[in-house]
C-alpha cells in the first residue's frame, strides 16, 4: 500500500544551521508529493509540493527533489532562523487508482535557537 | 492561491452538547471536502470526505451518526459534533479540494474544540 515515512524528531538546530528533514515513501507509480508545515497554534499550510520525478520544489528557502531512484522527498533548507520552528509534515497523493487521499507522515517537530 | 476559512476557530462546550464547525472555500468550489482530527504532537487522521451533494465516505472507525458532515454547497462542509464528551476534545482541520486539480488541497485553520 501506500505510506509515508519521515525521520522522528524532535529536531533542535541553533539559527543558522543546516536542515535535513528525511522522507521516503511508498507508492505504486509516480504519486504527487508534498511538504506541508504547521506553526505553533496554527492550521497546515502548503510549503511546497513535486508532482513528477525530478521536480523540485522550493518556497521560504527550502527545498525538497523528487527522487523516484530513491523514494525520497528530502526537505532542506541552507539556514534556518527562530522562525522556521513548526512542525513538517511529509505527504503524497497517489496517482494510480481512485484514492486521491493525502497520505501523511507522523510530522517532524523541529525548533530553532537562537 | 485557494483559501479555506473554518468557524469557529476555538469552541468550549459543554458534555452532551452539540457544536457545529463550518468549512468554506472562499475563493474556488471545493467539490470534495475533506474533515481531519489532530491530537496533541501526532499526525492527521482522516474521518472522512464528503464530495458535494452526496453522503460522507466515514472512515473505518469514525462514528458516522456522532461526527456529521453536511456538504450542502460546493463552498461549505459542515462536521457537527453531536453529543460532544471529553475525549471528542480535539483539532479538527478540513480541506478541500477542486477536482479539477486532484493532487492539491487546501487546509482550513483548525478549530479548536474543548468539552469540559
Amino acid at each position: 500500500g501506500n505510506s509515508v515515512t519521515q525521520m522522528e524528531g524532535p529536531v533542535t538546530l541553533s539559527e543558522e544551521a543546516f536542515l535535513t528533514i528525511n522522507c521516503t515513501y511508498t507508492a505504486t507509480g509516480y504519486p504527487s508529493l508534498f511538504w506541508y508545515v504547521q506553526y505553533p497554534g496554527e492550521g497546515l499550510q502548503l510549503l511546497l509540493k513535486a508532482t513528477k520525478a525530478d521536480d523540485k520544489g522550493s518556497n521560504k528557502g527550502f527545498e525538497a527533489t523528487y527522487r523516484k531512484e530513491t523514494t525520497s522527498f528530502h526537505l532542506e533548507k541552507g539556514s534556518v532562523q527562530v522562525s522556521d520552528s513548526a512542525v513538517y509534515f511529509c505527504a503524497l497523493i497517489p496517482n494510480a487508482g481512485n484514492n486521491r487521499k493525502l497520505i501523511w507522515g507522523l510530522g517532524t517537530s523541529l525548533a530553532v535557537n537562537p | 492561491g485557494a483559501v479555506v476559512s473554518q468557524h469557529p476557530s476555538r469552541v468550549i462546550c459543554k458534555s452532551g452538547t452539540s457544536v457545529k464547525i463550518e468549512c468554506r472555500s472562499l475563493d474556488f468550489q471545493a467539490t470534495t471536502m475533506f474533515w481531519y482530527r489532530q491530537f496533541p504532537k501526532q499526525s492527521l487522521m482522516l474521518m472522512a470526505t464528503s464530495n458535494e451533494g452526496s453522503k460522507a465516505t466515514y472512515e473505518q472507525g469514525v462514528e458516522k451518526d456522532k461526527f456529521l458532515i453536511n456538504h450542502a454547497s460546493l463552498t461549505l462542509s459542515t462536521l457537527t459534533v453531536t453529543s460532544a464528551h471529553p475525549e471528542d476534545s480535539s483539532f479538527y482541520i478540513c480541506s478541500a479540494r477542486w477536482d479539477r486539480a486532484l493532487h492539491e488541497q487546501y487546509f482550513g485553520p483548525g478549530t479548536r474544540l474543548t468539552v469540559t
